[in-house]
């Protein structure tokens, strides 16, 4: 399996703000994917982040709202910036390892 | 484009009932996988299953089976005998073959009363 490691776990931000969510995998992996799962919802892809490149986004999601990095091949950031309520979610990173995907515990977010 | 249906948005059993979750998908692709997670109020995202595309061979681990038939383009999953903990939201999932993201379903709850 794989370890992945998300900070914060929870926090409540008041709107207009920034909060940056680490992601940290136990091992390499090429590619690391970030998920938003809204109140009482499905989850959905905001991006994939290849290592050495840009994020690529999801119709809806853009760059200046979630900036992504990805700095090594064991971890990655988004931002949520210029926060309003409806950016209170769950985000979640996954990775793909040995065929299985695996996803962080979380980051719960609470935009006031 | 690929999609998930899970049409049961909530089920409620008594414990010791079987019960199965429904989960239909569509794909182009010859190629693709199949997943289920558990989510249960904690919030974090169980691993249960993933299945490929040329393997449609029912699988069974403990009480938990599922039932994939490409000809119906279905991955439906049965708990039997359920338990209180079985309580969770549960998400069904598909993705192109290798290191692709997921599309999930919208998640069906499932209530277990003891």
């Amino acid at each position: 399996s794989a370890v992945i490691s998300q900070k914060p776990s929870r926090d409540i931000c008041q709107r207009g703000t920034s909060l940056t969510i680490q992601c940290q995998v136990d091992s390499q992996v090429t590619m690391m994917f970030w998920y938003r799962q809204q109140p009482g919802q499905s989850l959905t892809l905001i991006a994939t982040a290849n290592q050495g490149s840009e994020a690529t986004y999801e119709s809806g999601f853009v760059i200046d709202k979630f900036p992504i990095s990805r700095p090594n091949l064991t971890f990655s950031t988004l931002t949520v910036s210029n926060m309003s309520p409806e950016d209170s979610s769950i985000y979640l990173c996954s990775v793909e390892r040995y065929d299985e995907q695996y996803f962080g515990p979380g980051t719960r977010l609470t935009v006031t | 484009a690929q999609k998930v249906t899970q049409a049961q948005t909530e089920i409620s059993v008594v414990e010791k009932e079987d019960v199965t979750l429904d989960c239909v998908y569509e794909t182009r692709d010859t190629t693709y996988y199949l997943f289920w997670y558990k989510q249960p109020p904690s919030g974090e995202l169980v691993f249960l299953i993933r299945r490929n595309s040329f393997d449609e061979q029912n699988e069974i681990s403990g009480r938990y089976s599922w039932n994939f038939q490409k000809s119906t383009s279905s991955f439906n999953f049965t708990i039997t005998a359920s338990q209180v903990v079985d309580s969770a939201v549960y998400f069904c999932a598909l993705s192109e073959a290798g290191n692709t993201p997921l599309v999930f379903g919208k998640g069906t709850r499932l209530s277990v009363i003891a």
